[in-house]
């Protein structure tokens, strides 16, 4: 069965350093999404990305975040000075259409900020 | 942010024995309905969705109802088997937009 996969799967950086986190979604799949859950907190919305462009995103994708496709298979969410607050485990997704279709997560990437 | 909302931490079931998760929401303009199964170190996994125009979709040992006026939908899976072990979520999105609300989980252990 097709999955979405991410890497790395555990990524540990210094406060202040810039990451980027990469995503290969399903390859029929046009529609991606950014996620991330904070230790024993809820799943929460980053941001959607479509032909290239961002669709909508959450209060929490800030000027430090930025989400991008630079090839015809990967899409990175970059972040461009981490705080210790962005720790967390991240999760890629990839759904077929925008509306009434299941979104497909990959298995994240954990993020430790020191 | 309590949009959507699992009221039970946890749940404990035998096996055999039919699994009922509960979910609540808030947000009337939700329209399509999800739930997840995750495992420890994986990402969530899509079991079952549901649009709001219909009331109740089954797969397989998966069956999921929704109550419009209510707000609640639930999963029920029958038989319950100890594989079945791991965490719930449901979901929720408005055709406004693409985003998931989630709720914030259910445990679920099947003792054998």
């Amino acid at each position: 069965e097709p999955e979405v996969t991410q890497t790395p799967s555990h990524q540990v950086t210094q406060m202040g350093q810039e990451v980027i986190l990469r995503c290969v979604p399903i390859s029929n799949h046009l529609y991606f999404y950014w996620y991330r859950q904070i230790l024993g907190q809820k799943v929460e919305f980053l941001v959607s990305f479509y032909n290239n462009e961002i669709s909508e995103k959450s209060e929490i994708f800030d000027d430090q975040f930025s989400v991008e496709r630079p090839d015809g298979s990967n899409v990175t969410l970059k972040i461009r000075s981490t705080k210790l607050e962005d720790s967390a485990m991240y999760f890629c997704a990839s759904s077929e259409q925008v509306s009434n279709q299941p979104q497909h997560f990959g298995d994240g990437t954990r993020l430790s900020i020191l | 942010d309590q949009q959507v909302k699992q009221n039970s931490p946890s749940l404990s079931v035998q096996e055999g024995r039919i699994s009922i998760l509960n979910c609540d929401y808030t947000n009337s303009m939700f329209d399509y309905f999800l739930w997840y199964k995750k495992y420890p170190a994986e990402g969530p996994t899509f079991l079952i969705s549901i649009s709001s125009i219909k009331d109740k979709n089954e797969d397989g040992r998966f069956t999921v109802f929704l109550n419009k006026s209510a707000k609640h939908l639930s999963l029920h899976i029958v038989p319950s088997q100890p594989g079945d072990s791991a965490v719930y979520f449901c979901a929720a999105s408005s055709n406004a937009g693409n985003m998931l609300t989630f709720g914030g989980g259910t445990r679920l252990m099947v003792k054998p």
